[in-house]
């Protein structure tokens, strides 16, 4: 079983390119969460999906972001109109249900 | 108040000692609770969930106060390996997504 994984390991955009970061979660998970991590700092919240729903993206910004989990294929988070505050590293996590989570090795996102 | 605090650190500690952290919650609803440890740059990976009745896990121990809220972790015998950086999770039941600590940072010295 293999387990979260997330693509591309880095991406390098340049201001006002499209982002698009991919997460398949483990074998037999549908709940797939999304968390920004800035250098030094902790783990934030963004987005909470179930399989073609969005249950909860009280943290994820109101402007160019938009995440997607559709019944076929991967969790897709995507930037438009990168600024080089989005520069992060992006972690995906997927649970079975409401209990532990299991995280990909994220993906760095380099806006230059 | 913030949802999850922690106590940053750094708690730098001797090969061989014991060390505790607390994590306290500001919702009395919480259902489950987990410490995750995250090395530099790495993935968060799960330590151990945290049960009402408190788990052990080789030189691991974490417990769960409800009535004041906070749960913790103590490493016995710490490890040079063990130097990271460990986060507190919290999650209310239902569609609700895992709440992060900021983490507190051990080093371990030899």
């Amino acid at each position: 079983n293999a387990g979260v994984m997330q693509n591309p390991r880095h991406l390098v955009r340049r201001r006002g390119q499209e982002a698009r970061l991919r997460c398949s979660p483990m074998k037999g998970h549908s709940h797939v969460y999304w968390y920004r991590q800035l250098p030094e700092e902790g783990l934030k919240f963004m987005v909470y999906l179930q399989k073609e729903n969005i249950i909860d993206e009280s943290g994820m910004p109101k402007e160019r972001f938009s995440a997607e989990f559709p019944k076929e294929g991967p969790s897709i988070l995507r930037i438009q109109q990168v600024v080089r505050g989005d520069s992060a590293a992006y972690f995906c996590a997927s649970s079975p249900d409401y209990t532990e989570a299991f995280f990909g090795q994220g993906t760095r996102l380099t806006v230059v | 108040r913030k949802e999850v605090e922690q106590d940053p650190g750094p708690f730098n500690v001797p090969e061989g000692a014991t060390v505790a952290f607390n994590c306290t919650y500001s919702n009395s609803a919480s259902q489950s609770f987990f410490w995750y440890r995250q090395d530099c740059r790495k993935e968060p990976k799960l330590l151990m969930s945290v049960y009402s009745s408190g788990n052990e896990d080789g030189r691991f121990t974490a417990q769960l106060n409800r009535a004041s809220q906070y749960i913790s972790l103590l490493i016995r015998d710490s490890k040079l390996s063990d130097s990271a950086t460990y986060l507190c999770v919290v999650t209310l039941s239902g569609n609700t997504p895992l709440v992060f600590g900021k983490g507190t940072r051990l080093s371990v010295i030899a």
